[in-house]
């Protein structure tokens, strides 16, 4: 089944603890984005990526590293989180650069304390 | 003021009725999108138009580009539609860049 993962799918943390959440994806897309989504604001771009070893920033890059050693990996790195990056967090991947059927994973809801 | 502006923000409906959700902009952009995100979370793309009309059973999506203007349509609307719905651009000479408009929560009552 075609499909993108995010794990894990819930975590509380403490403030400046650093945490990764990870996401995979098995159809072989080139492009993968991160997101983050958060009442009044909705979805806003944090970082995506074209192809292996090649990273932008989206909207609001602050406070997150991702790196894409792999195609099918694109980890969400938060080295040292804040109580402003509470959020939920979107993967998704796309064949196409202009996001055309994007597939997004199930989300992972982040409470940083 | 946002570059995507979606309205209403919340909408609730009759089944069987047809439903318009507006989205505008206010950049250049290359393509256009449409997303649904259900109740439990999860979001799935619709629609992703540069011009003209793309029709999915129910779901009819419009783009007017000299009017920077998108609308979505659900004709004989379901309790099932209920969901938000996300409109988002790629601005021109940044396709794989998206802003997103803040959603369209629709309610569809029997």
């Amino acid at each position: 089944e075609a499909q993108v993962t995010q794990n894990p799918r819930y975590l509380i943390t403490v403030t400046g603890k650093k945490l990764t959440v990870t996401c995979s994806q098995n159809m072989n897309h080139e492009y993968m984005s991160w997101y983050r989504q958060d009442p009044g604001l909705g979805l806003r771009q944090i970082y995506y990526s074209m192809n292996v070893e090649v990273t932008d920033k989206g909207d609001v890059p602050e406070g997150y590293k991702v790196s894409r050693k792999e195609k099918r990996n694109f980890p969400l790195i938060l080295e040292s989180p804040s109580p402003n990056q509470t959020s939920l967090y979107f993967c998704a991947s796309s064949i196409t650069r202009s996001w055309n059927e994007q597939f997004f994973g199930p989300g992972t809801r982040l409470t940083v304390l | 003021k946002n570059e995507v502006e979606q309205s209403p923000q919340n909408l609730t409906a009759q089944e069987g009725e047809f439903i318009t959700i507006n989205c505008s902009y206010s950049v250049g952009i290359s393509a256009l999108h449409w997303l649904q995100q259900h109740p439990g979370g999860g979001i799935v793309s619709l629609f992703m138009l540069s011009s003209g009309k793309k029709k999915h059973g129910r779901l009819i999506a419009t783009i007017n580009i000299q009017e920077k203007h998108s609308s979505l349509h659900i004709t004989a609307s379901h309790p099932r539609d209920s969901a938000v719905y996300i409109c988002a651009v790629s601005q021109t000479g940044t396709a794989s860049k998206l802003t997103f408009g803040t959603g369209t929560r629709l309610q569809v009552t029997l």
